[in-house]
């Protein structure tokens, strides 16, 4: 009940288009849904994230779609671009704890 | 925004050392800090979470006494990994979070290699 699940685990987009990728929870005491952008050799960094009381966020390319009713959440990177690169992961947490649950990641390579 | 850093960003250790991965908070007062490995190709690894002043919690499978864990202010978190073996080579990550509902900031990470 723990698990976030994370899908595609690898994903290969042209430049211009739109990259997509989608995640999964069960536990409805989750209230906090970040994502997180991870270069080699480098840490996650946090790039939007969304509470349960809206249905989508956006900010510039990046935007997170949330579906409170079948537990599920994206993130749609729009205009999608080679520095977009990079290892994508989706988290979840309950307002009661800091401990973030981590999906699998998704690697994301954008053609030129 | 909120930066965290670590030191080293990478060691190279002979077996049966100790080494020694500082977590500061910059610009903020972290209340609460996270450790994490990352194996190469997979998603993040809870290791512990510390509290100022307090001791850490581990996760299950984590040895305490392998991975000693010092929170002694707001802004300083230290990882000592005892007595280093090649198996815990790895890639090593904290992250702090703010007061309240507030998010995790990581830190760039460090990685360790033990020959």
């Amino acid at each position: 009940q723990q698990q976030v699940k994370q899908s595609p685990q690898s994903l290969i987009v042209q430049k211009g288009g739109i990259s997509i990728i989608n995640c999964a929870y069960e536990n409805t005491a989750f209230d906090y849904f970040p994502w997180y952008q991870q270069f080699p050799g480098k840490g996650p960094a946090l790039l939007i994230a969304i509470r349960p009381d809206v249905s989508e966020k956006k900010e510039g390319r990046f935007t997170i779609s949330f579906n409170k009713s079948a537990k599920q959440f994206s993130l749609h990177i729009m205009d999608s671009q080679p520095g977009d690169s990079a290892t994508y992961f989706c988290a979840a947490r309950t307002d009661s704890s800091y401990k973030l649950i981590f999906g699998s990641g998704t690697r994301l390579l954008v053609r030129p | 925004g909120a930066v965290v850093s670590q030191h080293p960003s990478r060691v190279i250790c002979k077996s049966g050392t100790s080494v020694k991965i500082e977590c500061r908070s910059l610009d903020f007062q972290a209340t609460t800090m996270f450790w994490y490995r990352q194996f190469p190709k997979k998603s993040l690894m809870l290791m512990a979470t510390s509290n100022e002043g307090s001791k850490a919690t581990y996760e299950q499978g984590v040895e305490k006494d392998k991975f000693l864990i010092n929170h002694a202010s707001l802004t300083l978190s230290t990882l000592t990994v005892t007595s280093a073996h090649p198996e815990d080579s790895s890639f090593y990550i904290c992250s702090a979070g703010l007061a309240g509902p507030g998010t995790q900031y990581f830190g760039p990470g460090t990685r360790l290699l033990v020959l």
